[in-house]
């Protein structure tokens, strides 16, 4: 497609669930960020990857978020043992030298 | 370390008017900015971006941006108001590392409203 594109676009999740969104970025776009929108804020940085190096993730809010890029494109965000305040938009976004592009969310609610 | 502040959480204006979104930076050098905008369901999109060339900068949808360095301020214009700009605005810095593709912080948001 022409655009990044995330997976799924809503999921509900019981506490104390594994989740797993997925990334996918525009083709050759070498940077790819992870962010976490909460209701009424802008976006937090969570994580950054060139290509499958992951090379800062100083804002994943604990060690129950991963993220992984193995192949230096697609890339999944894994939250483990997921809490209330985890529900939250999180963003994918790749960029080029022509700036960043951001993908549409994926919405987690956890009940 | 970069910051900035949203002076508006919400903004009305009736359509045909002028709108002004007011966005102020903290950095510790020359910043790269941005304002971003995102509909509800949307993604965010890039509207301009401030990188040390001309300080006033033009974006799309007839929207610009002056970077004033003396009030550390980086104001959204646009002269006239249409019913589709009603959207979320985000006034953003670039992190640590600088410049257009690196990590972004932003701020809070202003919600823009449109009245007929």
């Amino acid at each position: 497609g022409a655009g990044v594109s995330q997976s799924p676009r809503y999921k509900v999740a019981k506490r104390g669930q594994d989740v797993a969104l997925r990334c996918d970025p525009i083709s050759g776009h070498v940077s790819l960020f992870w962010y976490q929108q909460a209701l009424g804020q802008g976006p937090e940085f969570l994580t950054y990857f060139q290509n499958e190096a992951q090379l800062d993730k100083s804002g994943l809010p604990s060690d129950r978020f991963f993220a992984e890029r193995p192949e230096g494109s697609v890339s999944t965000l894994k939250i483990q043992r997921t809490q209330q305040e985890d529900s939250a938009v999180y963003l994918c976004a790749s960029s080029s030298s022509r700036g960043l592009f951001f993908g549409p969310g994926t919405r987690l609610t956890v009940l | 370390a970069q910051s900035v502040t949203q002076l508006d959480s919400h903004v009305s204006v009736s359509e045909g008017t002028p709108v002004l979104l007011r966005c102020n930076y903290s950095s510790s050098y020359s910043p790269s900015l941005f304002w971003y905008v995102q509909h509800p369901n949307k993604g965010l999109q890039l509207l301009l971006k401030y990188t040390s060339a001309a300080t006033l900068v033009k974006g799309i949808n007839g929207f610009e941006a002056e970077f004033k360095k003396s009030e550390t301020s980086f104001h959204l214009t646009k002269p006239s108001a249409h019913m589709s700009d009603a959207a979320e605005y985000f006034c953003v810095v670039s992190g640590d590392y600088g410049g257009a593709t690196n990590k972004l912080i932003f701020g809070t948001g202003t919600l823009l409203a449109v009245q007929p």
